[in-house]
C-alpha cells in the first residue's frame, strides 16, 4: 500500500502568514492526490483533488501543487477559520490511504 | 442538495458485529460511489472501502478484507457498513460519504455523513 508522509506534524503560524503544508508518497500517484480539513468536532472536508483543483466552495487562498511523489498545499493569508487539521489522500492505488494528518495551529 | 444521514451511535461487545446506515437525498443515488472512513479517537483518517451502486462492485482494503461488507439497497437510497470481529481497536467515529464525481470510485468524498460513534467495550 502507498504511504503518505506529511511533515511537519504541527505548523505554528499567525493569522495573516502563508502556510505550505508538504506530502510525500512512497510511490509515484500522478497528480491523483487530494487534500482535506477537518476541524475539532466536524467531518473533513475536500480542499482540493487532483493535486491543484480547488473543490467547490474553497476560497482562492488554498492552493496545490506537486505531482508523482511530492505534493504541496498552500494557505495563503490565513484566517482564523483556516486553523485545522490537514489530511493528504491518494487515489491513484488501491487501498485509499490517507496520511496522519498536519496541525496548523496559531 | 446532497444530504447523507447515519444511524446512531453504537455500544457493542467484543467479538460482536455492527451495522451502520447512511441515507442519501437525492435521486443520483446509483451514479455516486459512497465510501467509509473512520476515525479512531485522536488519530487520522482510515478509509475503509467504497461501493459504486449502480453495478454493485465494491473495494475493501486487505487489512479489513474479510471482516467489513459493504453494500447499498437501491430502493431506500442507503448504504451500509457492516463490521465483523470487533475489537476495542474497531471504536470509532464511522463516515459515510458520496463521490465528487459521478462513475468513479476514487474515495473523494466531497459530501459527507454526520458520523456515528460506534465503542466496542466489554
Amino acid at each position: 500500500e502507498i504511504v503518505l508522509t506529511q511533515s511537519p506534524a504541527t505548523l505554528s503560524v499567525s493569522p495573516g502568514e502563508s502556510a505550505s503544508l508538504s506530502c510525500r508518497a512512497s510511490q509515484s500517484l500522478g497528480v491523483n492526490l487530494a487534500w482535506y480539513q477537518q476541524k475539532p468536532g466536524q467531518t473533513p472536508r475536500l480542499i482540493i483533488y487532483d493535486a491543484s483543483t480547488r473543490a467547490a466552495g474553497i476560497p482562492a487562498g488554498f492552493s496545490g501543487s506537486g505531482s508523482r511523489t511530492e505534493f504541496t498545499l498552500t494557505i495563503s493569508s490565513l484566517q482564523s477559520e483556516d486553523f485545522a487539521v490537514y489530511y493528504c489522500q491518494q487515489y491513484n492505488n488501491w487501498p485509499i490511504t490517507f496520511g496522519q494528518g498536519t496541525r496548523l495551529e496559531i | 442538495q446532497v444530504r447523507l444521514v447515519q444511524s446512531g451511535a453504537e455500544v457493542k461487545k467484543p467479538g460482536s458485529s455492527v451495522r451502520v446506515s447512511c441515507k442519501a437525498s437525492g435521486d443520483t443515488f446509483i451514479k455516486y460511489a459512497i465510501s467509509w472512513v473512520r476515525q479512531a479517537p485522536g488519530q487520522g483518517l482510515e478509509w475503509m472501502g467504497g461501493i459504486m451502486p449502480i453495478y454493485k462492485t465494491v473495494n475493501y482494503p486487505e487489512k479489513l478484507r474479510g471482516r467489513v461488507t459493504i453494500s447499498v439497497n437501491e430502493s431506500t437510497s442507503t448504504a451500509y457498513m457492516e463490521l465483523s470481529s470487533l475489537t476495542s481497536a474497531d471504536t470509532a467515529v464511522y463516515y459515510c460519504g458520496r463521490e465528487i464525481r459521478h462513475g468513479y470510485n476514487e474515495g473523494l468524498v466531497g459530501y459527507w455523513g454526520q458520523g456515528t460513534l460506534v465503542t466496542v467495550s466489554s
